[in-house]
C-alpha cells in the first residue's frame, strides 16, 4: 500500500507568515491528493484536491502543488482562523490513505 | 444544501457490534461514492471503507477487514457500517462523508458528517 508521509508534525508561526506543509507519497499518485482542515473540535473540511484546486467558498491565501510523490500546501499570510491540523489524503485508489497530519499554531 | 448525518454510536463492550447509519440529503445520493472514516481520541484521520454508487464496489482498510461492513440503501438514501469483534482500539468518532469522483481528480470526501462516537469499554 502507498504511504502518505507528513512533514513537519507540527509547526508555529506568527500571523502573516507563509507556511508550507509537504506531504510525501511513497509512490507516484499523479495528482489525485486532497488537503482537508480540521479545527479543534470541528469536522474535517476539503481545502483542495487534484492536488492544486481550490475547493469553493477556500480563502485564496490557500494553495497547493505538487505531482507524482511531492506535494505542498502553502498558507501564503497566516490567520488566526487558520489555525487548525491539516491533513493530505491520497485519491486514486483504495486505501485512501491520510497523512498523519500537520498541527499549525499561532506564535 | 447537502447534509450528512450519522447515528448508532455508544458504548458497547469489548467484542460486541454496533451498525453505524449515515443519512444524506440535499444532493442525489445515489449518484455518489460514499466513505467512512474514523478517528480515535486525540489522532489522525483514518479511513475505514468505501461503497460505490451502486454498492457494486466495496473497499476496507486492513484494520476492519473481516470485522467492519459497509452498505447503502438508495432507496432510503443511507449509508450503513455494520461493525463487530469491536476492540478498545475501534473506539473513536466515525464519520461518513460523500466522495465525489472525476477521472481527472480522483475520488475525495467533498462532505462529512458530524460523526457519531463510539466507546468500546472491557
Amino acid at each position: 500500500d502507498i504511504q502518505m508521509t507528513q512533514s513537519p508534525s507540527s509547526l508555529s508561526a506568527s500571523v502573516g507568515d507563509r507556511v508550507t506543509i509537504t506531504c510525501r507519497a511513497s509512490q507516484d499518485i499523479f495528482n489525485y491528493l486532497a488537503w482537508y482542515q480540521q479545527k479543534p473540535g470541528k469536522v474535517p473540511k476539503l481545502l483542495i484536491y487534484a492536488a492544486s484546486t481550490l475547493q469553493s467558498g477556500v480563502p485564496s491565501r490557500f494553495s497547493g502543488s505538487g505531482s507524482e510523490t511531492d506535494f505542498t500546501l502553502t498558507i501564503s499570510s497566516l490567520q488566526p482562523e487558520d489555525v487548525a491540523t491539516y491533513y493530505c489524503q491520497k485519491c486514486n485508489s483504495a486505501p485512501w490513505t491520510f497523512g498523519q497530519g500537520t498541527k499549525v499554531e499561532i506564535k | 444544501e447537502v447534509q450528512l448525518v450519522e447515528s448508532g454510536g455508544g458504548l458497547v463492550q469489548l467484542g460486541g457490534s454496533l451498525r453505524l447509519s449515515c443519512a444524506g440529503s440535499g444532493f442525489s445520493f445515489r449518484t455518489y461514492e460514499m466513505n467512512w472514516v474514523r478517528q480515535a481520541p486525540g489522532k489522525g484521520l483514518e479511513w475505514l471503507s468505501f461503497i460505490s454508487s451502486s454498492g457494486s464496489a466495496i473497499y476496507y482498510a486492513d484494520s476492519v477487514k473481516g470485522r467492519f461492513t459497509i452498505s447503502r440503501d438508495n432507496a432510503r438514501n443511507s449509508v450503513y457500517l455494520q461493525m463487530n469483534s469491536l476492540r478498545a482500539g475501534d473506539t473513536a468518532i466515525y464519520y461518513c462523508a460523500r466522495v465525489t469522483y472525476d477521472i481527472l481528480t480522483g475520488y475525495y470526501p467533498d462532505y462529512w458528517g458530524q460523526g457519531t462516537l463510539v466507546t468500546v469499554s472491557s
